[in-house]
């Protein structure tokens, strides 16, 4: 079975420039996530789909970064305009939906590494 | 949420057990305490959860003592391959909000 794929696995931009993430989650994983760690921090969450609705995007640092998620399969994660602070590595997870309450394992992806010049 | 502490890093070698310790002395009744495993330009993978006393799987052993403020992450035999970041996280399962909340974690580093 494929795991959680992430491309590109690196970006080098200036700033400014324009940045699209695409995560493409395990075939049948409703839930889909994204995490971030920047320079020396720690792994942030930033935003859960289930599907294709944003089921909780308190995460997201401003408005300068759209998920999206159209016809709930692979989520795309744009960060326009890119600042130097947005350097940092982007992790997509997925995990099932199991109808009840408890917390499904997540799946993480290999991470997109993107670095803003 | 609880807060976590673990030790920034440790060295091991081979065939060594080795047992991470995590000190969550805020955790709350409906908090499970699960880790992670984070090998270099991966992204974490999940190891092992558990409520209280002791878990066990292919891959380790989690021991929790009664009162639930620190947990310890038991490798047994580790391998080079075990070098690898690994992260204590302690939060309620049974919520609707699914976000994991990591902390810095502990770097291994297994030597031969």
């Amino acid at each position: 079975e494929a795991g959680v794929t992430q491309f590109p696995s690196h970006s080098v931009i200036e700033k400014g420039q324009t940045v699209t993430l695409r995560c493409d989650p395990i075939s049948g994983h409703d839930n889909l996530y994204w995490y971030r760690r920047v320079m020396g921090k720690e792994i942030k969450f930033l935003l859960h789909f289930v599907k294709e609705s944003k089921q909780d995007e308190s995460g997201m640092p401003n408005n300068r970064f759209l998920a999206e998620r159209t016809g709930g399969t692979y989520s795309t994660l744009k960060v326009q305009p890119a600042e130097l602070e947005d350097s940092g590595v982007y992790f997509c997870a997925s995990s099932q939906r199991t109808g009840t309450n408890l917390r499904e394992t997540q799946y993480f992806g290999p991470g997109t590494r993107l670095l803003v010049l | 949420l609880a807060k976590t502490t673990q030790p920034i890093s440790m060295d091991s070698y081979e065939g060594q057990e080795v047992n991470i310790t995590c000190s969550h002395n805020n955790i709350a009744t409906n908090d499970y305490i699960t880790w992670y495993q984070q090998f270099p330009s991966q992204g974490p993978r999940f190891i092992i959860q558990g409520y209280k006393t002791k878990v066990t799987n292919e891959v380790a052993s989690l021991f929790i003592p009664a009162d639930r403020k620190s947990s310890t992450l038991s490798l047994p035999r580790v391998s080079l391959s075990d070098t690898a970041v690994y992260y204590c996280l302690v939060d309620d399962l049974d919520t609707g909000r699914r976000a994991l909340t990591f902390g810095s974690g502990t770097r291994l580093q297994v030597q031969p």
